[in-house]
């Protein structure tokens, strides 16, 4: 059974960086079917993709153009893991941060992590 | 403003059945599949249906999916209390080049 663990810290000062980690059990970080995905969630911005990263043949990454500049998204193929990080973050980046796996011909995402709420506070 | 559009909130009697649409543009919706999530308070969103109509191994099929043009729909027929939760629908923004997601309808089974 596939998982996604994540983990990082709940409370992040503004302009600081926000770091966050998925260990991935069950799947490899470098299958070529699948990219690994940030997804956050908010009341007031709803379900907001953030970006991915995919092996095929190298690794790729794609960002949403409303976090690209600040976002690094990486895969660490020796702990099989994926991590996020978000600079200079305000309290507009306060959200719950999902890990999850998208199904790479057809695009849906078939597996969520369980959620980190990342408040920005000082 | 997210960029599929769904009805905030449905209502429905246990046993009933319940329509929950979600509108896009040919950018999405129009020329891709589309997925539907449930989020049960306090947890992850789930998949629900993927490919336009298809369900993943272990969803009932009081669910049920299609699409048509720039619009999907999400059914679910047998209503019971633990549905109650809210749905998403998703789907790939060409023209953005990023996921894009409905508001989320609000499903309150009566």
């Amino acid at each position: 059974q596939v998982q996604l663990q994540q983990s990082g810290p709940g409370l992040v000062k503004p302009s600081q960086t926000l770091s966050l980690t998925c260990a991935i059990s069950g799947d490899s970080v470098s299958s070529n079917i699948v990219s690994w995905n940030w997804i956050r969630q908010s009341p007031s911005r709803g379900l907001e993709w953030l970006g991915m990263t995919y092996y095929r043949s190298k690794w790729f990454n794609d960002y949403a153009p409303s976090v690209e500049g600040r976002i690094t998204i990486k895969a660490d193929r020796s702990r099989n893991h994926i991590s996020l990080q978000l600079n200079s973050v305000t309290p507009e980046d306060t959200a719950v941060y999902f890990c999850t796996r998208v199904r790479a011909l057809s695009r849906y995402i078939d597996l969520w992590g369980r959620g980190t709420l990342v408040t920005v506070s000082s | 403003q997210s960029v599929l559009t769904q009805p905030p909130s449905v209502s429905a009697a246990p046993g009933q059945k319940v329509t929950i649409s979600c509108s896009g543009s040919n950018y999405n919706i129009g020329n891709t599949y589309v997925s539907w999530y449930q989020q049960l308070p306090g947890t992850a969103p789930k998949l629900l249906i993927y490919d336009n109509n298809e369900r993943p191994s272990g969803i009932p099929d009081r669910f049920s999916g299609s699409k048509s043009g720039t619009s999907a729909t999400l059914d679910i027929t047998g209503l019971q209390t633990g549905d109650e939760a809210d749905y998403y629908c998703g789907t790939w923004d060409s023209s953005l080049t990023v996921w894009v997601f409905g508001g989320g309808t609000k499903l309150t089974v009566l």
